[in-house]
């Protein structure tokens, strides 16, 4: 089955850009999410790209997809201490299948 | 904006109790995902419900578990005799339709079986 792997930890300076990184395994995954989670919290969804997309941006956020390579990030432009969270890659095939995720990367930012 | 909202926040039960979660999705969304993330670990898919039926369920969702949609809004997760290992945090999801597939998460219920 598919499989989604995340490096588990970045620790980066407040201001600098983070950038997080995910790899998948199934060729076929067409919508490629990334969710945050703040501790004790939900899932909330910052982004999304599909499969036919390179790069997508929205405001600090950019997600460049390497489809050849299955390779998705997630760069955060001049981080911030509230952007300190646990960051999911989430991948899924079209239509009503579920989303498989990543252990998650847990973004640390040093003031 | 519209959310998916879960109650309770937190449930804490005896093991072999029997626990309903419940989640109110997003009001003109027809697809519902249960997930459940065991601490520190990844977010695991459980089941997906559509029409009023099971569509996939993976192999932790065994006969321990149900699913319901009692009325047109409610969506809830029945575990019948809860497991220590049952205990983790179960997160609802929604998807508007067959044309939209961004699933919007619940806050999520923290269930502790001790």
């Amino acid at each position: 089955g598919e499989d989604v792997e995340q490096s588990l930890f970045l620790s980066v300076r407040e201001g600098d850009s983070s950038v997080i990184n995910c790899t998948y395994t199934d060729s076929s995954s067409t919508y490629l999410y990334w969710y945050k989670q703040e501790p004790g919290a939900g899932l909330q969804l910052l982004t999304y790209i599909f499969s036919n997309m390179d790069m997508k941006q929205d405001q600090r956020l950019t997600v460049l997809l390497n489809k050849k390579d299955k390779h998705l990030s997630l760069r955060i432009a001049d981080t911030q201490t509230g952007d300190s969270a646990i960051y999911f890659c989430a991948v899924s095939r079209p239509g009503n299948t579920p989303l498989v995720f990543g252990k998650g990367t847990r973004l640390s930012v040093i003031a | 904006e519209p959310e998916v909202t879960q109650t309770p926040s937190h449930q804490v039960t005896q093991m072999g109790q029997e626990v309903i979660l419940r989640c109110v999705p997003i009001s003109n969304h027809l697809y519902f995902y249960w997930y459940r993330q065991i601490l520190g670990q990844k977010v695991e898919f459980l089941v997906s419900f559509y029409n009023n039926e099971i569509s996939e369920k993976s192999e932790i969702f065994d006969d321990q578990f149900s699913v319901e949609r009692p009325d047109g809004s409610n969506f809830t997760l029945k575990i019948r005799s809860t497991k220590l290992e049952d205990s983790a945090m179960y997160f609802c999801a929604s998807r508007e339709g067959q044309y939209t597939d961004t699933q919007y998460f619940g806050p999520g219920t923290r269930l502790t079986v001790l």
